[in-house]
């Protein structure tokens, strides 16, 4: 597609449900990145994919998130047994890889409201 | 391991009047340093990053910003502001030759009045 693709771009759900937030990147691009963004605060960075493989998941605040790519391309993020504090919103991003390859390309996000 | 302080969360200002907004960073590696700006309901788009080279970076729409290694700050500056400029700016930060971790500021917000 032209850009990163998110959906849903909304998601409320129940205290304790589980939820799937999806991520197209751009064709092409090897590298793929999750970041939440909290009301008032920066990007926090999640995990960081280049191909299927995710070198850096330091970012996932607990073992109730887990993420995974397939075939190189989408990207899902889960959110398991979800509390208040995982509202957010959450943003994909994706690049070519290569030091040269810095711009990250950004999704319009998912934002997640837990109730 | 870098980081990014935005000294400022909101910033109004005049239409047409200059305007400046302030990161600083630290980190104990070369670094490269970003600016992105995120309009209302829309993602986050590159405005203007530094890598190497001139300390002065101009990006889209007007802005620029300066890289000062002694000072560890890479402030944002406008001449001339337009009312669609009103966005969120964030300053981001990456290591250097090979990091992939871009660290993120908590954002300013620029408010530009009529």
């Amino acid at each position: 597609g032209a850009g990163v693709s998110q959906s849903p771009s909304n998601k409320v759900t129940e205290k304790g449900k589980d939820v799937e937030l999806r991520c197209d990147p751009i064709s092409g691009h090897t590298a793929l990145y999750w970041y939440r963004q909290s009301l008032g605060q920066g990007l926090e960075f999640l995990i960081y994919f280049q191909g299927n493989s995710a070198p850096d998941k330091s970012g996932l605040p607990s073992d109730r998130f887990s993420a995974e790519r397939t075939g190189g391309s989408v990207s899902t993020l889960t959110i398991q047994r979800t509390q208040q504090e995982d509202s957010a919103v959450y943003l994909c991003a994706s690049s070519l890889v290569g030091a040269e390859h810095t711009e990250a390309f950004f999704g319009q996000g998912t934002r997640l409201t837990v109730v | 391991a870098q980081s990014v302080t935005q000294l400022d969360s909101q910033v109004p200002v005049f239409e047409e009047a200059p305007v400046e907004l302030r990161c600083n960073y630290s980190s104990s590696v070369s670094v490269y340093l970003f600016w992105y700006v995120q309009y209302p309901n829309q993602g986050l788009q590159l405005l203007l990053k530094y890598l190497s080279g001139s300390t002065l970076v101009k990006g889209i729409n007007g802005f620029e910003a300066e890289f000062n290694k002694s000072q560890t700050s890479f402030h944002l500056r406008k001449p001339s502001v337009h009312i669609s400029d009103t966005a969120e700016y964030f300053c981001a930060v990456r290591a250097a030759g090979g990091g992939f971790k871009t660290i993120f500021g908590a954002g300013t917000r620029l408010f530009v009045k009529a």
